[in-house]
């Protein structure tokens, strides 16, 4: 049981330039988060999905794409890189959200540098 | 924006000791969550309060909610070294999915 697992750890990108994160969980669960940490920001939530084939925008969504398409992986994709998007990108997923939500299980961190 | 906000921003205490750091939220919550995150690593979970609840202990942890005053606080008792970490409290955003996250509260154990 792995839990929820990202890759890739860390990656340097130019402006311009695209990417996938992978995000991957066992553990059946519906609901699948993507946040970004900077300095001293905190977590701030990029997009999130409430099940298989449903995406929807969080809090800082601009100049990111989102795709569930098995139930299993989140992925988040920037189309064209920007020296903002420097951060600490965390994926997580709950059993259950909303108003209801449940404990959050994050993966270990992709690294993300854009020159 | 920011739901939760810990305070104190930073906190460093000798090994043993008690540490103590509070989270104070704007709106209404059904839970209110606390995570530990290890440099360069991912948030770990450590307790979950329902908003029915006033305290609740996890071994050497105990949280408090005051709904009344929209805060909480995390205490650690006898702290270890490991325990040096930043710790986060988080809410559910209101009207939408996720968590709102503060800025967290770094503690530091000294040996």
């Amino acid at each position: 049981n792995a839990g929820v697992t990202q890759t890739p750890k860390f990656r340097v990108l130019k402006t311009g330039q695209s990417m996938t994160l992978l995000c991957a969980q066992d553990m059946n669960h519906e609901y699948m988060y993507w946040y970004r940490q900077d300095p001293g920001m905190g977590l701030r939530l990029i997009h999130y999905s409430v099940g298989e084939g449903t995406t929807a925008k969080g809090e800082v969504p601009d100049g990111y794409n989102v795709s569930r398409l098995k139930k299993q992986n989140f992925l988040l994709g920037l189309e064209s890189a920007a020296p903002s998007q420097t951060s600490v990108y965390f994926c997580a997923s709950s059993s259950r959200g909303g108003q209801l939500q449940e404990t959050q299980y994050f993966g270990p961190g992709t690294r993300l540098l854009v020159l | 924006s920011q739901q939760g906000e810990e305070d104190p921003q930073a906190l460093s205490i000798q090994e043993g000791e008690n540490a103590t750091m509070n989270c104070s939220y704007k709106t209404s919550i059904n839970n209110l969550q606390w995570y530990r995150q290890n440099s360069g690593r991912g948030l770990v979970h450590l307790i979950l309060i329902r908003s029915n609840e006033r305290e609740k202990h996890s071994g050497r942890l105990r949280v408090t909610l005051d709904t009344s005053k929209k805060s909480s606080s995390l205490l650690i008792t006898a702290s270890r070294a490991a325990d040096t970490a930043s710790y986060f409290c988080a809410t559910v955003r209101g009207g939408a999915d996720g968590l709102t996250f503060g800025k967290g509260t770094h503690l530091i154990i000294q040996p």
